[in-house]
């Protein structure tokens, strides 16, 4: 896990506001870039993800930025809502390992 | 259509015991995943099956610690001799093949040993 870092580690956000979670890798091989979020008692869930060859992805309230150069991807939450609330985890993949390697996790509060 | 379901869904044992954990997977996917994840920690690999065979397993910690899946669906977590150490909530993840990228998760097995 010392691959990825994720940042800040915890995010208090007032409803409506934009949430913004930033993730730095180490190993160029990553070739997949999701974010899973996690709930209380669940497992993660994809919520979105991207792909090396483009450097923004938007689905609704949620937007992946990814820097190559940089070695980072963030996860930016616009009109953040109560309901958001949750952890999230940024989880780079390496195709040729099949397997992720998590970040550290971000909690994220949204307050009414 | 159901998801990956994982039981028990709590699991108290003392040190030095022996526990099994299951994992039903999604019908039809080839690839499972075991995870372990410690208490404000993200989830960490243990071991990634395709089909019927462990294609790696470089993520299990000890030899106290064993997986199996003899018919490529279900799949058994087992962990030998116990420790408090290895208390940590243990996730099952499925795909629809090793290479396609996203995990579906089950909700996972909260093993406390006392």
């Amino acid at each position: 896990q010392q691959q990825v870092k994720q940042s800040p580690q915890s995010l208090i956000v007032q409803k409506g506001g934009i949430s913004i979670i930033n993730c730095a890798y180490e190993n160029t091989a990553f070739d997949y870039f999701p974010w899973y979020q996690q709930f209380p008692g669940k497992g993660p869930a994809l919520l979105i993800a991207i792909r090396p060859d483009v450097s923004e992805k938007k689905e609704g309230r949620f937007t992946i930025s990814f820097n190559k150069s940089a070695k980072q991807f963030s996860l930016h939450i616009m009109d953040s809502q109560p309901g958001d609330s949750a952890t999230y985890f940024c989880a780079p993949w390496h195709s040729g390992t099949y397997k992720y390697i998590f970040g550290t996790g971000t909690r994220l509060k949204v307050l009414a | 259509g159901a998801g990956v379901s994982q039981t028990p869904s709590n699991k108290v044992t003392e040190k030095g015991k022996y526990v099994e954990l299951r994992c039903d997977p999604i019908s039809g996917h080839t690839a499972l995943y075991w995870y372990r994840q410690s208490l404000g920690q993200g989830p960490e690999f243990l071991i990634y099956f395709q089909g019927t065979g462990a294609a790696d397993d470089s993520g299990l910690p000890n030899d106290r610690f064993f997986a199996v899946r003899p018919e490529g669906s279900v799949s058994t977590l087992k962990i030998q001799r116990t420790e408090r150490g290895d208390s940590a909530v243990y996730l099952c993840a499925s795909s629809l093949t090793g290479s396609s990228g996203e995990q579906f998760f089950g909700p996972g097995t909260r093993l406390t040993v006392l």
